[in-house]
């Protein structure tokens, strides 16, 4: 079945600091990809997404390639801040039998930014 | 962004209680509410779907006389646990999808969650 693999964390960085968080799926078909984030004490938020391989996402600075032949959804983001700490999912969504799309999300990744 | 809101955000009872969680849409119409639980160091983990009007699709293994799901209006839904025991204990979730005006909102937006803690 569909399912999503995301780095562990909790990754702890530098302000100014590079990030990437890693997530690899497994999917039939061609699913829809996204990153959310959660924010202490909020709900998650949809931070970008791509629909079809080769797409790039890209958001308040965070990146991520859609890469069908590695099967993978890479955040990234060039210089973090202190405001970007918070949890964040990598999930797929694919349509099931015609159905309403479901979500499958990995495990999400704490990232602490210290300044 | 559209607005989802929860209410408990967090509730303790006693084991054998029921306890019932809202989920409401604050500035659309939510056609379509999902709600999830999460586990500790877990991810999210799709219980039921459910359309405005419609009995409740359940996932696998998810007992819907347990978790009684109702989306009577636009606007509101509920996730009743009933009897509740310890191992009901976590951290759920909702979403909600639906249009807002004349627009399609295809984006699911989340609501904060709910802690529930079983005795």
């Amino acid at each position: 079945g569909n399912s999503v693999t995301q780095m562990e964390g909790p990754v702890t960085l530098s302000e100014e600091a590079f990030l990437t968080i890693n997530c690899t799926y497994t999917a039939t078909g061609y699913p829809s990809l996204f990153w959310y984030v959660q924010y202490p004490g909020e709900g998650l938020q949809l931070l970008l997404k791509a629909t079809k391989a080769d797409d790039k996402g890209s958001n308040k600075g965070f990146e991520a390639t859609y890469r069908k032949e590695t099967t993978s959804f890479h955040l990234e983001k060039g210089s973090v801040q202190v405001s970007d700490s918070a949890v964040y999912f990598c999930a797929l969504s694919s349509p099931i039998g015609g159905a309403t799309n479901k979500l499958i999300f990995g495990t999400g990744t704490l990232l602490a930014v210290q300044p | 962004g559209a607005v989802v809101s929860q209410h408990p955000s967090w509730v303790i009872c006693k084991s054998g209680t029921s306890v019932k969680i809202e989920c409401r849409s604050l500035d659309f119409q939510a056609t379509t509410m999902f709600w999830y639980r999460q586990f500790p160091k877990q991810s999210l983990m799709l219980m039921a779907t459910s359309n405005e009007g419609s009995k409740a699709t359940y996932e696998q293994g998810v007992e819907k006389d347990k978790f009684l799901i109702n989306h009577a209006s636009l606007t509101l839904s509920t996730l009743t646990v009933t009897s509740a025991h310890p191992e009901d204990s976590s951290f759920y979730i909702c979403s909600a999808r639906g249009t807002s005006g004349r627009a399609s909102i295809n984006e699911q937006f989340f609501g904060p969650g709910t802690r529930l803690t079983v005795l």
